[in-house]
Order: C-alpha cells, then sequence, then structure tokens
C-alpha cells in the first residue's frame, strides 16, 4: 500500500467556522508532512512531524493547527481563517524526514474560506 | 536561502517525441538532492527521478533521465518518448542534506506545465 488518503477532498468554510483536515497513511512512514499550494503555484511546507515531533515553519499563522495522534495520520485543525488561506492543502509522508527520501503526496483537500 | 527556478513555464511536445524541461537553483551548501515531481491535473503528485549532488551520474528511470551539472547548477529533465499519460505540470525540487528534523523540507521551482499534442 503506497497510498496516503486525505479527507474531506472539498471544503468550504466561513471565516468563524473550526474545521480539521485529516491525513492518513499505512506505510510505516515516520515522517509526514503538510503543504500549502496556491492555484498555478508551487507546494509551500507548513509542518514537518518526524517521529511525532513537530517542526514549524516559522511564517505559517497559528490559526493552523496540526496535530500527530500516531504515527500514521496526521490532522490539521482549521480556525479562524481568511480568504486568502484558500488553496489546495497537500499531506505527504516519507519513510523518515532524511533528505533523500521520496515523499508520496495525497490528492489534496481544496479548502475554500468565504 | 536556496531558490530553485524554472524558466518555461509551459511546454509542448508531439506525441513520442523528446522534450528537455528546465531547471537551475541557488545554494551555497555541497551536500544537497534534487528532485523532479509531476503533478497531472487533479491528480497526486509523484516522484519521477532523484539525483544526489555527490553522484557524478546522471539518474535515469526509464523515459526519463538528468542532465546534471553542478558547477552550472543546472538540473533538467528529459522526456524520451512522450506519452499522453506525461501531460502534467512538472516541478524541480531542491532539499540540502541531512536537513531531517527541521522545517527546511523541499523547496520547489514554479513548476512547468508540460502539454503533449498527439
Amino acid at each position: 500500500d503506497t497510498e496516503v488518503t486525505q479527507t474531506p477532498k472539498h471544503l468550504v468554510m466561513g471565516m468563524t467556522n473550526k474545521k480539521s483536515l485529516k491525513c492518513e497513511q499505512h506505510m510505516g512512514h515516520r515522517a509526514m508532512y503538510w503543504y500549502k499550494q496556491k492555484a498555478k503555484k508551487p507546494p509551500e511546507l507548513m509542518f514537518v512531524y518526524s517521529y511525532e515531533k513537530l517542526s514549524i515553519n516559522e511564517s505559517v499563522p497559528s490559526r493552523f493547527s496540526p496535530e500527530c495522534p500516531n504515527s500514521s495520520l496526521l490532522n490539521l485543525h482549521l480556525h479562524a481563517l481568511q480568504p486568502e488561506d484558500s488553496a489546495l492543502y497537500l499531506c505527504a509522508s516519507s519513510q523518515r524526514d532524511f533528505s533523500y527520501n521520496e515523499q508520496f503526496f495525497g490528492p489534496g483537500t481544496r479548502l475554500t474560506v468565504l | 536561502a536556496q531558490t530553485v527556478t524554472q524558466s518555461q513555464p509551459e511546454m509542448s511536445v508531439q506525441e513520442a517525441e523528446t522534450v528537455t524541461l528546465s531547471c537551475t537553483y541557488d545554494t551555497s551548501e555541497s551536500d544537497y538532492y534534487l528532485f523532479w515531481y509531476k503533478q497531472p491535473p487533479s491528480r497526486q503528485m509523484i516522484l519521477v527521478i532523484r539525483q544526489e549532488a555527490y553522484k557524478q551520474q546522471n539518474a535515469t528511470e526509464n523515459r526519463f533521465s538528468v542532465n546534471f551539472q553542478k558547477a552550472a547548477k543546472s538540473f533538467s529533465l528529459k522526456i524520451s518518448d512522450s506519452q499522453l499519460g506525461d501531460a502534467a505540470m512538472y516541478f524541480c525540487a531542491y532539499r540540502r542534506g541531512n536537513s531531517g528534523g527541521g522545517a527546511d523540507g523541499l523547496t520547489f521551482g514554479k513548476g512547468t506545465h508540460l502539454i503533449i499534442q498527439p
């Protein structure tokens, strides 16, 4: 199984809502990532979990809150988002958080903030 | 900080022909890895090919090969015998060596949209 799954596929939320994105992998990978991809732009790294330890991209606003309940599951909690946060949110995993490791990407959640 | 530049926003090639996508990067590191990822429309991003900077030999994966010029900081992707399924956005990506454990993962270029003409 070389699949990273993400739910939901699409999400529309208001600026006062609280929602969560979910990512799951069963490849035994110990590193998981959240990326944000705006339309016609490359992905930008938001967070890295390596052995369930978090590393944060300092430029990511606090309205995004990641959680890694276990090594297979990664959540991204959303609160008080802005319209400019509308984007495709990609989850990825790799065997370890080593530079040469291939990252396996999920299909993404397309988020629209109204 | 490292940067990755893809100067071709869009490329078009006839089916069965060969096409080369360009990528240059800037880094002060000597140890790093370079990747080409493919993102088909509405589908998952997948790794096409990977190159270790310390290896002089160019990586090859079936119809895909790279021309890695370390001194010139150039990393182009050649696709031979283009197929309709190759149509996608192609991203060149960089990651410095031994960067595990920190939030400095892949740095992507802006991408090249590859069109395959039947």
